[in-house]
């Protein structure tokens, strides 16, 4: 499994776009990047996924580069809510496989 | 989408009483399913891999003996704390997969007296 780098934490202001970015230079050629998010005392709900270039939902929007050894997760205006840790996996999408999580990113939204 | 239930939300239990958490796939049958546990502003860290009609399997440190699991049918995997001391008190996690995506519970906080 390729491990990932995130920073640890980050703050930022209501109505702000945030991107948190992730590592993963050894990423293998059919691993995924998943972005998960996690508020306190809660389990971990997914947000995006992508393979390659960008991928848009309704909440978020992921950027990969060519060489896929990083991963941006942009939030657009985001508001006190998206105070959470976000963190970053990478792996087969294939289902069954043990996912390790890494240190996430704590975000910190400022009134 | 697909729906992971833990139960229950949260525990209290005295010292050397054992505690059972249970983690239900809702819509979706799950051959494999995940056991974490997360201390206070720390990662999830993966316990073991619960295996329908076979041996969970165990990451390394983690006390097969203490923490019991048994996954007995495609929608139920329970995770049995044995013995239960306050080192154990911590946030436990369950996941499995529906389809290509991993769906997480909501948790079981697990506090011991």
């Amino acid at each position: 499994l390729a491990k990932t780098t995130q920073p640890i934490s980050m703050d930022s202001y209501e109505g702000q776009e945030v991107n948190i970015t992730c590592s993963h230079n050894n990423i293998a050629t059919n691993d995924y990047i998943t972005w998960y998010q996690q508020f306190p005392s809660q389990g971990p709900r997914f947000i995006i996924q992508g393979y390659k270039t960008k991928v848009t939902n309704e909440v978020a929007s992921l950027f990969i580069p060519a060489d896929r050894k990083s991963s941006t997760l942009s939030l657009p205006r985001v508001s006190l809510s998206d105070t959470a840790v976000y963190y970053c996996l990478v792996g087969s999408n294939f289902g069954n496989e043990k996912l390790t999580f890494g240190t996430g990113t704590r975000l910190t939204i400022i009134p | 989408g697909a729906v992971v239930s833990q139960h229950p939300s949260w525990v209290i239990c005295k010292s050397g009483t054992s505690v059972k958490i249970e983690c239900r796939s809702l819509d979706f049958q799950a051959t494999t399913m995940f056991w974490y546990r997360q201390f206070p502003k720390q990662s999830l860290m993966l316990m073991a891999t619960s295996n329908e009609g076979s041996k969970a399997t165990y990451e390394q440190g983690v006390e097969k003996d203490k923490f019991l699991i048994n996954h007995a049918s495609l929608t139920l995997s329970t995770l049995t704390v044995t013995s239960a001391h306050p080192e154990d008190s911590s946030f436990y996690i369950c996941s499995a997969f529906g389809g290509a995506e991993a769906f997480f519970g909501q948790g079981t906080r697990l506090t011991v007296v």
